[in-house]
């Protein structure tokens, strides 16, 4: 099972709303990453965790909250969020010592 | 510096063609460099990666070449198909502490049929 799982697809919140997104994986990866990809971009690094551990910030606002609960599952919480942090949000996992990172679908995220 | 520099921007090859992507980068602290293909809508899918100890790996259709001395890699896609249109990014990966993936700007390629 290579498959990084990503719930929901789309989502459309106001920017008074509180929403999560999840991300799951069963490969037994102890790094899990969350990218934010505007359209024509390249996926930006939001966060790491390692181990459960956050591990790496790349000073995203605290609007964006992630969560670890245990090895395989990965959340973002959202809240108070701005039209332009539309995009699609990408979980990602890895394993060290197999150094392939693999990507779920992502989530299409739109603010009105 | 942490920057992978990606071209061309947009490529268009006719099918049956060789595309080549290309990619430099600046920080010799990268260990790893994979390929990623990513379809509209669609989250990036790993395609061939190399690590710097080796110049040349080839998986099917899809060769990365890799040069250490020049700090530049590249791909190549064989018998490109029309299938192959999406837009492909190389990256690299950091060894300070926890990995890290740097992306490349992109690649949007368009094979005609």
């Amino acid at each position: 099972d290579t498959e990084v799982t990503q719930t929901p697809k789309h989502l459309v919140m106001g920017m008074t709303n509180k929403k999560s997104l999840k991300c799951e994986q069963h490969m037994g990866h102890r790094a899990m990453y969350w990218y934010k990809q505007k359209a024509k971009k390249p996926p930006e690094l939001m966060f790491v965790y390692s181990y459960e551990k956050l591990s790496i910030n790349e000073s995203v606002p605290s609007r964006f909250s992630p969560e670890c609960p245990n090895s395989s599952l990965l959340n973002l919480h959202l809240h108070a969020l701005q039209p332009e942090d539309s995009a699609l949000y990408l979980c990602a996992s890895s394993r060290g010592e197999n150094t392939e990172a693999f990507f779920g679908q992502g989530t299409r995220l739109t603010v009105v | 510096q942490q920057q992978v520099k990606q071209s061309p921007q947009s490529l268009i090859v006719q099918k049956g063609g060789i595309s080549i992507i290309n990619c430099a980068y600046e920080n010799t602290a990268f260990d790893y460099f994979p390929w990623y293909q990513q379809f509209p809508g669609k989250g990036p899918a790993l395609l061939i990666a190399i690590r710097p100890d080796v110049s040349e790996k080839k998986e099917g259709r899809f060769t990365i070449s890799f040069n250490k001395s020049a700090k530049q890699f590249s791909l190549h896609i064989m018998d490109s198909q029309p299938g192959d249109s999406a837009t492909y990014f190389c990256a690299a990966r950091t060894t300070s502490g926890t990995y890290k993936y740097i992306f490349g700007t992109g690649t949007r390629l368009k094979v005609l049929a």
